[in-house]
């Protein structure tokens, strides 16, 4: 079956330094990969998104990459601060998708803490 | 300011109740969605639709029902055969182009609790 994992152990960073969160799929022929920030008692919000074709997206202090040899997306947020603090989920459209919901799946999301 | 606007934040459903959640956008977006997400889980797909008077249902549809009569709303409807209801509940749209690349836009959930 199509599973998406995240850690779903919290992440705890100090403040300044770079978090870094993996996203690992498998039974997948993802073509786009995304990621999403949440807050609690919030809906998600879009940051990025990244092709198969690309090793690495960048947007401010966010990076984004997607080995698809490995099946694995990692998040980096560079610089980190405690606003930074939520739960960030990765989504992917599979390749064979023809834009419809059911291929829109997400993973279970890791909650980062960045500590002062 | 354009957006989607999910209503009300918090409710409650006695046993036996048939409630409904409102989710209107003015985002002039073709695709909606509706997902449940419980504490520590990932979202789960209950009902979408692409058209008005159109829809599908998801991966969770069983004891939920939809309606989308305009493009604007797509209301969804907890039923008493939903034996588990205690969730959150999220909305969400996609400009619906067809491309695969599409964001999701979603609202700010309600929380649904059983007295």
């Amino acid at each position: 079956s199509q599973k998406i994992e995240q850690n779903s152990e919290a992440l705890n960073i100090q403040e300044g330094k770079t978090a870094t969160l993996t996203c690992n799929y498998t039974n997948y022929s993802p073509a786009y990969l995304q990621w999403y920030r949440q807050d609690p008692g919030r809906g998600p919000v879009f940051l990025l998104l990244i092709r198969e074709n690309e090793k690495e997206k960048r947007k401010e202090r966010l990076k984004v990459t997607f080995d698809t040899t490995l099946k694995q997306s990692l998040f980096h947020i560079t610089a980190s601060q405690p606003a930074d603090s939520a739960t960030y989920l990765c989504a992917l459209w599979p390749a064979y998708s023809g834009g419809g919901a059911d291929g829109l799946t997400f993973g279970k999301g890791t909650h980062l803490i960045i500590q002062p | 300011d354009g957006g989607i606007t999910q209503s009300p934040k918090y409710l409650f459903r006695k046993e036996g109740q048939n409630v409904t959640l409102s989710c209107e956008q003015n985002l002039n977006h073709d695709a909606m969605y509706w997902y449940r997400q419980d504490p520590g889980q990932g979202l789960r797909l209950i009902y979408y639709s692409q058209i008005v008077n159109d829809f599908q249902k998801g991966d969770i549809a069983e004891g939920y029902s939809v309606s989308r009569e305009k493009k604007e709303s797509f209301p969804l409807t907890v039923t008493s055969a939903q034996k588990n209801p205690t969730a959150f509940y999220l909305c969400a749209s996609r400009p619906g182009t067809g491309a695969t690349n599409e964001k999701l836009f979603f609202g700010s959930g309600t929380q649904l609790s059983v007295l």
